[in-house]
């Protein structure tokens, strides 16, 4: 079965800095897809960026990117400038071969500081 | 708006006693999942349906039942069995067949039981 761990339970930032979350997942698959979401106080599930394990180029999304080590088996999310408003929990995902979703990690808690 | 709609947002109910969770789509989707979330464990996968009368356990299966009558709709029961009930629990919905569609999510709801 699939793992994925996040290894910081806790970040804090200052607003307009940059901060990186880390993931790292286990698999034997070569096919899979991976995921961050974002939790906020509201408890809305919202998908923040995606990569295909196939594609070499980092996904991007506005201030948000990875950094996707296949080799490392490691999806870092990189979250540039950051604001008030991405105070929340994140959670990597990944997604393979089989029919039954995604498996979550237990989640980073983003605090950012004014 | 398509969404997903999961109804109540709290919920109570006294130990011994079933209740079920409603969780209603509208996003023409095949396959749905529940997940439960506790503090610090991240989601964890209950059911998942891929099509109408078919469903499958997730990772933590016991104590709950999950029907799929229709497209749109897939409630899950929380039995007396279930020996923690009390937790977060979240409805998503994503297109079948397509691994880099992400799950769709609804706001959850809250289940207390004393």
């Amino acid at each position: 079965a699939q793992t994925v761990t996040q290894s910081q339970p806790e970040m804090s930032v200052q607003e307009a800095e940059t901060v990186t979350l880390s993931c790292t997942y286990d698999t034997s698959e070569s096919d899979y897809y991976l995921f961050w979401y974002k939790q906020p106080p509201s408890r809305q599930m919202i998908l923040v960026i995606r990569q295909e394990a196939y594609k070499q180029q980092n996904a991007t999304e506005n201030r948000f990117s990875v950094n996707f080590q296949k080799a490392a088996k490691s999806f870092s999310l990189k979250i540039s400038d950051s604001q008030l408003g991405d105070a929340a929990m994140y959670f990597c995902a990944y997604r393979g071969g089989g029919a039954d979703g995604l498996t979550f990690g237990k989640g980073t808690h983003l605090i950012i500081q004014p | 708006d398509g969404g997903i709609t999961q109804s109540p947002k709290y919920l109570f109910r006294k130990e011994g006693q079933n209740v079920t969770l409603s969780c209603e789509q509208n996003l023409n989707h095949d396959a749905m999942y529940w997940y439960r979330q506790d503090p610090g464990q991240g989601l964890r996968l209950i059911y998942y349906s891929q099509i109408v009368n078919d469903f499958q356990k997730g990772d933590i299966a016991e104590g709950y039942s999950v029907s799929r009558e229709k497209k749109e709709s897939f409630p899950l029961t929380v039995t007396s069995a279930q020996k923690n009930p009390t937790a977060f629990y979240l409805c998503a919905s994503s297109i079948q067949g397509q691994r880099n569609s992400p799950l769709h999510f609804g706001n959850g709801t809250r289940l207390t039981v004393t």
